[in-house]
């Protein structure tokens, strides 16, 4: 149980383009979805948390109208990384709760994004 | 004082060995702990959750906590070179809200 999936696993696109990321919590309700970078021999970097209907709530330094986030479901959220240059190239990675704080997160398998 | 703190890696065993991952905690009231493996260019999976003082054991892992020594840990008995992993302490703290914060993960290799 608690299997999240996110898609695509990997993306290489040129610069200016608008990517989008989707997660999806396939047998749970997820009520609340984050967002996580994470670049290489670093640990995760929390982005921004999404619970479903509203607005995400994002982390300080990391620009709202840069990725947008949307959680119209309680299974789908995603993530837009608009006009993405190369220093957006960087492993994203979603995670899923349902319930309260006390219940763990659930990764997804992340997103490889390569900007050109 | 970092958050949360991990024992500086890398840890390095042989296989059969056990190998002990140690985490501290900055928070105090602090309620809820996990431990999360990540495979090198992989996403982290989840391997334990703990919540009360003691010990919980689930196949060869044990995770230990105290919460008056703001200290939990991990035990891997009978280690395996698929063992060799970054494993990540998170903990839920009350005063972070919904998020976890992770430590920045102990690199553990495993040695046939």
């Amino acid at each position: 149980g608690a299997v999240v999936s996110q898609h695509p696993s990997w993306v290489i696109c040129k610069s200016g383009t608008s990517v989008k990321i989707e997660c999806r919590s396939l047998d749970f309700q997820a009520t609340t979805m984050f967002w996580y970078r994470q670049f290489p021999k670093q640990s995760l970097m929390l982005m921004a948390t999404s619970n479903e209907g509203s607005k995400a709530t994002y982390e300080q330094g990391v620009e709202k109208d840069k990725f947008l986030i949307n959680h119209a479901s309680l299974t789908l959220s995603t993530l837009t990384v608009t006009s993405a240059h190369p220093e957006d190239s960087s492993f994203y990675i979603c995670s899923a709760r349902n319930g309260p704080v006390s219940q763990p997160q659930h990764f997804g398998d992340g997103t490889r994004l390569s900007i050109l | 004082q970092k958050e949360v703190e991990q024992n500086s890696g890398p840890l390095s065993v042989p296989e059969g060995a056990i190998a002990s991952l140690n985490c501290t905690y900055s928070d105090r009231v602090s309620q809820s702990f996990f431990w999360y493996r990540q495979y090198s260019g992989k996403s982290p999976e989840l391997i334990m959750s703990i919540y009360s003082n003691g010990d919980k054991e689930d196949g060869r892992f044990t995770a230990q906590l105290n919460k008056a020594s703001q200290y939990v840990s991990l035990l891997i008995r009978d280690s395996q070179p698929s063992d060799s992993a970054t494993y990540l302490c998170a903990v839920n703290q009350e005063t972070s809200g919904s998020r976890l914060t992770f430590g920045e993960g102990t690199q553990l290799t495993v040695n046939p």
